[in-house]
């Protein structure tokens, strides 16, 4: 089992719509996770840290599942700009990131 | 804040030759720098951790005597990759973490090298 999994997708859903992607994660020691947003042929950008409470930015919603150990964002109102693949990153007790293979959105007219 | 430069941004270069790659903190402390390799449409894969003062440490797999890394400054990491052959043309990309503000890492645009 990969440490850090997600769905590449690519999830296609129309403007407005309202997506959302899972991560999993096998270390149950893990303390810190990210989600990261790559657009193509550029550098990932943080996009929000996951706090165990949730925690929201605007259309972006991110929660915390360490029982099932489990991350999820939530994108409201989805924007053509949207568009991109989005990065799980968890960081477990030697500090190093593991990163997924991440997960497309293409979020069309 | 947390802005991460890196230099060159695309390098292109003939096979044998050395190609160094730098990466710069710019408005912050970096205790930890991260080195990565992104080949079209895979995931990143992390190359090596370099702490400020100290050799990095490689991933598995990864060969330390062709890509060298220096971290000799809290804002600075170099990658060298000596020896370079076409198979290691990628998207190199770099990151920095502030070990003060949490566990956050900021990327560096990235270099992409050609080697012919």
């Amino acid at each position: 089992r990969k440490e850090v999994e997600q769905d590449p997708g690519p999830f296609n859903v129309p403007e407005g719509a309202t997506v959302a992607f899972n991560c999993t994660y096998s270390n149950s020691a893990s303390q810190s996770f990210f989600w990261y947003r790559q657009d193509c042929r550029k550098e990932p950008k943080l996009l929000m840290s996951v706090y165990s409470s949730g925690n929201e930015d605007g259309r972006f919603t991110a929660q915390l599942n360490r029982a099932s150990q489990y991350i999820s964002l939530l994108i409201r109102d989805s924007k053509l700009s949207d568009s991109a693949t989005y990065l799980c990153v968890v960081t477990g007790g030697s500090y190093i990131p593991t990163f997924g293979r991440g997960t497309s959105l293409i979020v069309h007219p | 804040g947390a802005v991460v430069s890196q230099h060159p941004s695309w390098v292109i270069c003939k096979s044998g030759t050395s190609v160094k790659i730098e990466c710069r903190s710019l408005d912050f402390q970096a205790t930890t720098m991260f080195w990565y390799r992104q080949f079209p449409k895979q995931s990143l894969m992390l190359m090596a951790t370099s702490n400020e003062g100290s050799k990095a440490t490689y991933e598995q797999g990864v060969e330390k005597d062709k890509f060298l890394i220096n971290h000799a400054s809290l804002t600075l990491s170099t990658l060298t990759v000596t020896s370079a052959h076409p198979e290691d043309s990628s998207f190199y990309i770099c990151s920095a973490r502030d070990g003060s503000s949490g566990y956050e890492q900021y990327f560096g645009p990235g270099t992409r090298l050609t080697v012919t």
